[in-house]
C-alpha cells in the first residue's frame, strides 16, 4: 500500500541554522509530491510541489526539497531558519486519482 | 473572498445537538474534500466529492453526513456527535485530474461537550 513517511515527530534548532525535514514514500512510480506547513489553528499552506523535470524545487518562504528515486525520497531544506517558520510540516503524495496520503507531520520549533 | 473559506471557525456543540460546517471554494475546482484532523494523529480524509459526486467515504459514522449542492460549496452536517470528535476539520479543493494539489480552508475548530 501507498504510504508517507516522516520519521522525525519533532525537531528543534536554533533561528539561523539550517533545517532538514525527512520525508520518504512507497509507491511504485513517481508520484506527485507536496510539502505542506500548517501554523497553529490554521489550515495548510503549499510550500512547494515536485512534478517531473529538475529534482531540486524551490518553494516559497526561502524553503526548497529534493527529489532523490533512489532513496524514495522527498526532503524539505531550509538554509537559515527564521522564528516564524515555527509550525508543523506534511509531507504528501498524489497518485493517479484525486487524493493525496500524507505523512504524519514534523513539528518545528525555533529558539532564538 | 479567494481561495477556500471555513464557517464556522470555532464551534461548540452539546451531543444532542445539529450543526452543520460550511465550505467554499472560489478557485474553480470541481473536487472537494472533508478531512479531520486530531491532536497526535494524522490527517483523515472523510470525504472526497468530485463533480458534486460522493466518489469517497472512508467508514464515516454515518452521524456525519456530507452535502455537496454545488462544485463551490461543500457543508457537512454534524448530529449526535460525540466528545472523541472533536478535532480541526479542514476543507480543501483541487482540480480532478490535475496536479493533485489541493487547496486548504483555514478549518473550524470543533468542540462537542
Amino acid at each position: 500500500a501507498q504510504s508517507v513517511t516522516q520519521p522525525d515527530i519533532h525537531i528543534t534548532v536554533s533561528e539561523g541554522a539550517s533545517l532538514e525535514l525527512r520525508c520518504n514514500y512507497s509507491y511504485g512510480a513517481t508520484p506527485y509530491l507536496f510539502w505542506y506547513v500548517q501554523s497553529p489553528g490554521q489550515g495548510l499552506q503549499l510550500l512547494l510541489k515536485y512534478f517531473s523535470g529538475d529534482t531540486l524545487v524551490q518553494g516559497i518562504k526561502g524553503f526548497e526539497a529534493e527529489f532523490k528515486r533512489s532513496q524514495s525520497s522527498f526532503n524539505l531544506r531550509k538554509p537559515s531558519v527564521h522564528w516564524s517558520d515555527a509550525a508543523e510540516y506534511f509531507c504528501a503524495v498524489g497518485l493517479n486519482t484525486d487524493k493525496l496520503i500524507f505523512g504524519t507531520g514534523t513539528r518545528l520549533q525555533v529558539f532564538p | 473572498e479567494t481561495g477556500v473559506t471555513q464557517t464556522p471557525r470555532h464551534l461548540v456543540m452539546g451531543m444532542t445537538n445539529k450543526k452543520s460546517l460550511k465550505c467554499e471554494q472560489h478557485l474553480g475546482h470541481n473536487a472537494m474534500y472533508w478531512y479531520k484532523q486530531s491532536a497526535k494523529k494524522p490527517l483523515e480524509l472523510m470525504f472526497v466529492y468530485n463533480f458534486k459526486e460522493q466518489t469517497e467515504n472512508n467508514s464515516v459514522p454515518s452521524r456525519f453526513s456530507p452535502e455537496c449542492p454545488n462544485s463551490s460549496h461543500l457543508f457537512l452536517h454534524l448530529h449526535t456527535l460525540q466528545p472523541e470528535d472533536s478535532a480541526l476539520y479542514l476543507c480543501a479543493s483541487s482540480q480532478p485530474q490535475g496536479d493533485n494539489e489541493q487547496f486548504f480552508g483555514p478549518g473550524t475548530r470543533l468542540t462537542v461537550l
